[in-house]
């Protein structure tokens, strides 16, 4: 099975400061017939349920601020918040859809210092 | 809309039998798969497992192989998950998923529901 691992396990950013937030996957989740790494990133709010924010790595969902960018290939991967927002407080998991089980990472939590 | 009705919070005693349910719309419910996902209180998720409604196919994460059962019923559109005697470590919110991408489950989950508290005591 793969094992994702995360870090930091939280970090506090000051607003308008840029968070980064690292994955990586025990084994590749890059396939190498399509070239797509198959891991993807989630927003979770106290409260609330998850929301996908970025696929195959780097493509952004619908409707997130361009703000936040995803990138990494192979084993490691980096969310980015290039200037951080009040409402962007919040849970950031990486999980990957490689090869059931489908993992998720412990989870990155983004406060405001 | 697409969208992903799950069952009411649910209380039970140690011992009991529990189900709960993950009802879809909007959407061709049978071709999708279904993923089941646990967050312990305070905790991060966990994947439970998936489920492809249009033959069951389904697919457990070894941590939860035999604690728990994935079943659909794709005549009404509804997933579930079934436990035949909770423990009080089954204590969770329960979120149902669907995999964005028609008959594949190598892609990502984009539509939850919205969680099903699970409190066993």
């Amino acid at each position: 099975d793969i094992v994702m691992t995360q870090s930091p396990d939280s970090l506090a950013v000051s607003l308008g400061e840029r968070a980064t937030i690292n994955c990586k996957s025990s084994q590749s989740v890059l396939y190498n017939s399509n070239k797509k790494n198959y891991l993807a990133w989630y927003q979770q709010k106290p409260g609330q349920p998850p929301k996908l924010f970025f696929s195959w790595s780097s493509t952004r969902e619908s409707g997130v601020p361009g703000r936040f960018s995803g990138s990494g290939s192979g084993t490691d991967f980096t969310l980015t918040i290039s200037a951080l927002q009040a409402e962007d407080v919040a849970v950031y998991y990486c999980q990957q859809y490689y090869n059931s089980p489908f993992s998720f990472g412990p989870g990155t939590k983004v406060e405001i210092k | 809309e697409v969208q992903l009705v799950q069952s009411g919070a649910e209380v039970k005693k140690p011992g009991d039998s529990l189900e709960i349910s993950c009802k879809g719309s909007g959407y061709t419910f049978s071709t999708y798969w279904i993923a089941w996902v646990r967050q312990m209180p305070g905790k991060g998720l966990e994947w439970i497992g998936i489920i492809y409604p249009r033959d069951s196919k389904v697919k457990y994460s070894p941590s939860f192989q035999g604690q728990v059962a994935i079943a659909a019923d794709k005549s009404i559109n509804t997933a579930y998950l079934r436990w035949s005697s909770v423990l009080a470590s089954d204590t969770a919110i329960y979120y149902c998923a669907r995999h964005q991408s028609e008959t594949s489950e190598n892609c990502p989950v984009d539509i939850w529901g919205q969680g099903t508290r699970v409190t066993v005591s």
